[in-house]
């Protein structure tokens, strides 16, 4: 099936630092790869949208200079959190729609916390 | 953009009985419903989808319905065992646009699975 890889699962950073996951489609091509981000005991919430080769979208209230978006390649994405503060601790959660069986396929997540 | 509400929040019942979830959603032209199962510090993980071209899908002891008119679909475990025991989101795409939508999620739904 499709398989999409996230790393780092938990990173902790102190506050002012910059921490950057990856998500890679491993059987299949990525055109848009989404990211997602969880509170603790809440659902995930869209933070945006990003295809190959083209800027991210963002959705309403997420900060885009804050939360750098890169899909430079049809199996890689990431996401920087810069300059991260304690609020930005969460589970961030990238997401790509296989062309395999075009569901949407989760990363299994990254567990941030800033100290 | 889509609005989901999910329903119970929580929901406890005995080994061997059955659970149902059920959820609403807004937008008449939303054409996929996917279930997840994500279990504590994972990504979700689909465990049934559907499409709005059909009123109901089962595989093995999962099945989802969908009632396109009244705008809401159900899952449905059978048999519950204790590895049943997770949070379950349902979803619909975020908007209806066209092209590749991020998803909108449920609240979730707490399944405790009793001995």
């Amino acid at each position: 099936g499709a398989v999409v890889s996230q790393h780092p699962s938990r990173v902790i950073c102190k506050s002012g630092t910059s921490v950057k996951i990856e998500c890679r489609s491993l059987d299949f091509q990525a055109t848009t790869m989404f990211w997602y981000r969880q509170f603790p005991k809440q659902s995930l919430m869209l933070m945006a949208t990003s295809n190959e080769g083209s800027k991210a979208t963002y959705e309403q209230g997420v900060e885009k200079d804050k939360f750098l978006i890169n899909h430079a390649s049809l199996t890689l994405s990431t996401l920087t959190v810069t300059s991260a503060h304690p609020e930005d601790s969460s589970f961030y959660i990238c997401s790509a729609i296989s062309t395999k069986n075009y569901g949407y396929t989760f990363g299994s997540g990254t567990r941030l916390t800033v100290v | 953009g889509e609005n989901v509400e999910q329903h119970p929040s929580t929901l406890s019942v005995q080994e061997g009985d059955s659970a149902v979830i059920k959820c609403t959603y807004s937008d008449s032209a939303s054409n996929y419903f996917p279930w997840y199962k994500q279990e504590l510090g994972k990504g979700p993980q689909l465990i049934i989808d559907i499409r709005s071209n059909v009123g109901e899908k089962k595989d093995q002891r999962i099945a989802v319905t969908l009632n396109k008119t009244a705008k809401h679909f159900s899952l449905h475990i059978t048999e519950t065992q204790p590895e049943d025991s997770a949070v379950y989101f349902c979803a619909a795409p975020q908007y209806s646009g066209g092209g590749a939508d991020g998803l909108t999620f449920g609240k979730g739904t707490h399944l405790i699975i009793q001995p």
